[in-house]
């Protein structure tokens, strides 16, 4: 399969620890994103990269949460004395920045977090 | 807040019935594109469409834009039980990342 991969697929937590996730994109996609999704609403994007490059940065993404993409393939997002609040599914998605506008977005299955 | 919105939130259909949502925008954009969602699953990307195209098709998907209304619709046709999910649209406002709405959740009835 060569989709967008993410690990682990659920996370249960106890407040206040530090969890990592891990994204792989489509091999040869230069742009990575970190979205958010809560139940019963659309994602929230967090954060994306081209190569190794971080680009943006959603007020959402607090200085508890850092991701990086170190040698501009796979990706992790960690957060830090993780919150209640913090809980949802994290996605993750690819794509390849070409000159014309218009980029599809391919999604990973998702980790969803629950911090108890 | 988002920068899109569907409309309805949520829609039941026989299955055979036509299915259509629409998704309003906020601001000039580049490109629009829809995504389905199974219940606890990722998003799969359906269409694209761009900011100077006004109709797409691709297989019962027609999707149509309308830039000076910021509006676009999805249309499923011959609907199945398996279109049973969520639909979200998500707008390129050129920054490459995407602004997805809230959805709305399809429910079809065989």
């Amino acid at each position: 399969d060569t989709g967008v991969s993410q690990d682990p697929r659920h996370k249960i937590t106890k407040r206040g620890q530090n969890v990592t996730f891990r994204c792989d994109p489509i091999s040869e996609h230069n742009r990575l994103y970190w979205y958010r999704q809560t139940l019963g609403q659309g994602p929230e994007f967090l954060t994306y990269f081209q190569n190794e490059a971080q680009l943006e940065k959603s007020r959402l993404l607090s200085d508890r949460f850092s991701a990086e993409r170190p040698k501009g393939s796979f990706s992790t997002l960690e957060i830090q004395r993780t919150e209640q609040g913090d809980s949802a599914m994290y996605l993750c998605a690819s794509s390849l920045r070409g000159a014309g506008a218009g980029e599809t977005q391919y999604f990973g299955p998702g980790t969803r977090l629950l911090v108890l | 807040s988002q920068q899109g919105e569907e409309d309805p939130q949520a829609l039941s259909i026989q299955e055979g019935e036509n299915a259509t949502m629409n998704c309003s925008y906020k601001t000039s954009i580049n490109n629009l594109q829809w995504y389905r969602q199974n219940s606890g699953r990722g998003l799969v990307h359906l269409i694209l469409i761009r900011s100077n195209e006004r109709e797409k098709h691709s297989g019962r998907l027609r999707v149509t834009l309308d830039t000076s209304k910021k509006s676009s619709s999805l249309l499923i046709t011959a609907s199945r039980a398996a279109d049973t999910a969520s639909y979200f649209c998500a707008t390129d406002a050129g920054a490459g990342k995407s602004t997805f709405g809230d959805g709305t959740t399809l429910t079809v009835k065989p």
